[in-house]
């Protein structure tokens, strides 16, 4: 079945450094790939998605590629604020499946 | 915006206690989503909704029912609370339109049976 893997946390980071959360998944088909954020005591929310190889989604200085060939979804930043501090979930959906699979999230901790 | 809320964000219950989750979204979206949240293991399907009256279990459906009498609310129930059931639960709700589609999350409930 499809599964969605993450690099577990937290990740603890100092203001203005580089992120990346790694993502692998396993699914048959072309899924689509999405990254939630869930700041603390929140719903989650859609950060970025792309739906097809090679796209790169992006919002709020987060990036991230599809790279079919890894199966891998990475999310980036350049420079991480406090206000970045929050769980960030990677989920895939395909064709013919109407709920998300979800991974098992990564605490984000940015210190000032 | 849409908007997807739940009935309450605390809840403590009794063991053995009939439980009821109510969720409302407010865009007239046909497919809604029951998750449960829990350190470690991420989000997982309880039940979803497709439409009115149409419902399918998710991965873990044991010891949950719901109902959905109308378009914009979901409830989920627990027939006979237990301890093993104390979590974070999610609603959520969608266009049915292909595999791109974006999930708008409720606030969460967070459950607590002693």
């Amino acid at each position: 079945g499809d599964s969605v893997t993450q690099m577990e946390g937290p990740v603890t980071l100092s203001e203005e450094a580089f992120l990346t959360i790694n993502c692998t998944y396993t699914a048959t088909g072309y899924p689509s790939l999405f990254w939630y954020v869930q700041y603390p005591g929140e719903g989650l929310q859609l950060l970025l998605k792309a739906t097809k190889a090679d796209d790169k989604g992006s919002n709020k200085g987060f990036e991230a590629t599809y790279r079919k060939e890894t199966t891998s979804f990475h999310l980036e930043k350049g420079s991480v604020q406090v206000s970045d501090s929050a769980v960030y979930f990677c989920a895939l959906s395909r064709a013919g499946r109407r709920a998300l699979t979800f991974g098992s999230g990564t605490r984000l901790q940015v210190q000032p | 915006d849409v908007k997807v809320t739940q009935s309450s964000r605390y809840l403590v219950k009794r063991t053995g206690e009939k439980v009821f989750l109510e969720c409302v979204q407010d865009m007239d979206h046909e497919n809604m989503f029951w998750y449960r949240q829990d350190p470690g293991l991420g989000l997982r399907l309880i039940y979803f909704s497709y439409d009115v009256k149409m419902k399918e279990k998710g991965d873990i459906p044991e010891g949950y029912s719901v109902s959905r009498e109308k378009k914009e609310r979901f409830s989920l129930i627990l027939e006979s609370a237990s301890t093993n059931q104390t979590s974070m639960y999610l609603c959520a709700s969608s266009l049915p339109t292909g595999a791109a589609y974006e999930q708008y999350f409720g606030p969460g409930t967070r459950l607590t049976v002693t």
